[in-house]
């Protein structure tokens, strides 16, 4: 079946613009996931949705960082004045219900600030 | 420190070789441990996962977990050139705790197995 998709693959944005990220998990993943991976950083846990629960924002690291998730599908993190130290790969990950640690992963969003 | 370490090698074994990567983590927290492999810029595919300590085999790669050690390791035998590729070990604390569904990652392994 389709696996999680993610939208654009490559950003390029200037410095101070606002962009806009797209997910689309598998099909009947309740739980969704947003991570960063940066060289220095490694794969950095964002934001995670379950269902109808209130998001786990934990990981957002600034409040120009935010999240949501329509119908419980598809989901937008967006990124408000974005800095050069916002530039990364930002993957999307899903997972079944009741197995929130089993998690696919899509191919990621390359960002690029200049 | 970090909550998972894991060596960023890079590791270059010649193919047929028995490939064994490694993790330590400090969280008693943790239950479940998986493996996941990323092939250059594409996202991370899940390998295998265990549940608390035990072995866990699936074709060539076989899983441990020692959580009285706090230690992990993956094994490739036969290793092949398509094997080539970052290895990230990840956990997540059990259903119910604050950071169940989190994954925290190593660094990631960077392997190459030469024909």
């Amino acid at each position: 079946g389709a696996g999680v998709s993610q939208s654009p693959s490559n950003k390029v944005t200037e410095k101070g613009k606002d962009v806009e990220l797209r997910c689309d998990p598998i099909s009947g993943h309740t739980a969704l996931y947003w991570y960063r991976q940066s060289l220095g950083q490694g794969l950095e846990f964002l934001i995670y949705f379950q269902g109808n629960s209130a998001p786990d924002k934990s990981g957002l690291p600034s409040d120009r960082f935010s999240a949501e998730r329509t119908g419980g599908s598809v989901s937008t993190l967006t990124i408000q004045r974005t800095q050069q130290e916002d530039s990364a790969v930002y993957l999307c990950a899903s997972a079944p219900p009741s197995r929130s640690y089993e998690q696919y992963f899509g191919p990621g969003t390359r960002l690029t600030v200049t | 420190q970090k909550e998972v370490e894991q060596d960023p090698g890079p590791l270059s074994v010649p193919e047929g070789a028995i490939v064994s990567l490694n993790c330590t983590y400090s969280n008693s927290a943790f239950q479940y441990f998986m493996w996941y492999r990323q092939y250059s810029r594409k996202g991370p595919e899940l390998l295998m996962y265990t549940y608390s300590s035990g072995n866990k085999e699936d074709g060539r790669f076989t899983a441990q977990v020692d959580k009285s050690s706090k230690y992990i390791s993956l094994f490739i035998r036969d290793s092949q050139p398509s094997d080539s590729a970052t290895y990230l070990c990840a956990m997540s604390a059990r259903a119910g705790g604050t950071s169940y569904g989190k994954l925290t990652f190593g660094q990631g392994t960077i392997l190459t197995v030469h024909p």
